[in-house]
This record gives structure tokens, sequence and C-alpha cells, in this order.
């Protein structure tokens, strides 16, 4: 079963940066693309960005373009969420999800979320 | 980009009843539409996909039908674990998803 298990909680402040971590199988990883999804405390969810782990082609929602990075290491089935400068405002849930051909790319399989808490 | 809105924005019904939750998009996204259910404290889970495939061991109860711009999910026969929030996602552009603001289905 293909499972995606997030990197722990974080407690940042303001301005600085951070990374956090998805990792996947190692023999299924580069068959699904990955993104990440936001969600912030009480409010619904909001795509941010999805990655090719094959070759690590990305694409990102407008709203968030600016302000983070995702990335892949394929040897190691892990893909990553980076901010350079953490504001207030990125405190929320992170969820990746996996997506492929079997579900015509919907979001079929979830991490449990790193929740990150931005505050001075 | 493309707008999703969802309507109602809070369902409330009892168990045993039936549940209509509607999904508009903004432009049309063909049959590229899912679903998804969020109960309190967990993760979002897949319910349909291509407007209206079921996925892996989702109950039959629930049921998805639309395409364009208008989509509708159905539960027949609300059970307690129904209970949650539900989204709507297009996945039309392979650039770019959005989702809904969602449907809190709450016990009446």
């Amino acid at each position: 079963e293909v499972q995606l298990v997030q990197s722990g909680a974080e407690v940042k402040k303001p301005g600085e940066s951070l990374r956090i971590s998805c990792q996947g199988s190692r023999d299924t990883f580069t068959t699904f693309w990955i993104s990440w999804v936001r969600q912030m405390s009480g409010k619904g969810l909001e795509w941010m960005g999805r990655i090719n782990p094959s070759d690590s082609y990305t694409t990102y929602s407008p709203s968030f373009q600016a302000h983070v990075t995702v990335s892949v290491d394929k040897s190691n089935s892990t893909a990553f969420l980076q901010w350079t400068s953490l504001e207030a405002s990125d405190t929320a849930m992170y969820y990746c999800v996996a997506d492929s051909a079997m579900t015509q790319y919907a979001f079929d399989i979830w991490g449990q979320g790193t929740l990150v808490t931005v505050s001075s | 980009e493309v707008v999703m809105t969802q309507s109602p924005a809070t369902l409330s019904v009892s168990p045993g009843e039936r549940a209509t939750l509607s999904c508009r998009a903004s432009e049309s996204v063909s049959s590229n539409l899912a679903w998804y259910q969020q109960r309190v404290g967990q993760a979002p889970r897949l319910l349909i996909y291509g407007a209206s495939t079921r996925a892996t061991g989702i109950p039959a109860r629930f049921s998805g039908s639309g395409s364009g711009t208008e989509f509708t999910l159905f539960i027949s026969s609300l059970q307690s674990e129904d209970f949650g929030v539900y989204y709507c996602q297009q996945y039309n552009k392979w650039f770019s998803r959005t989702f809904g603001q969602g449907t809190k289905v709450e016990i009446k």
C-alpha cells in the first residue's frame, strides 16, 4: 500500500526558514505527482503546487508561487515544501498528497499533515 | 484560475436521510472533478473522481454526477460517520487544481 509520511510539527519565528518533508514508497514514488495543500485553522483546502518526481517539473498556484518552493529528492523518495522567510500567516496544517493516472489525477493518497506554527 | 463554488455552506441532515451537495465551476472542467470528505481532526480522503467514479473502498451510498460546470454529490442515507466537511476539486488542467470552499454536513 502506498503511503506518504510527513515530517513532524514545527514551531518557528517570523523571518526564519523552514523545509518540511513528505516521504513516499521507494518503488512507486516516481509514478505519482506530489502536491502540497494548505489548510489554515478552521478553513478550507488550498492547493499550493505540484511536482513530478521523475523529472522535478513543478507548477504552482499563483497565490503561492512567490512564497514557497516545492522540490524532490528522488533518491530518497522524498518531496519538500520550503520557505525562506516565514510569516505569521503561514501558520497552518500542510498536507502532501499524491495523484496518478489510476484516479485520473485526483488526489488519492494523503499524508498525515504537518502543523506549522509561526509566532514571535 | 478556475473558481469552484459549493452550496450550501452548511447542510443539516438527520441520520438516514439523503444529502445533496452542489459544486459549480467558473468554466468547464469536463468530468475532471473530485469530491473529498474531511472528518474533524483527519486528513481529507478521496470519495469520487471523474465526477462519478467511487474511489476504492467508498460505500455505494456515495454517488456523484455532472459534467462541464455543474456537479452534485449525493449521500443516499447518512450514517453517523458521514458527518464532516465535503470539498469538490477540479483538476482539468495539469498545471492547476482548485478546491471549493467546502460544505459542512452536520447532524440535524
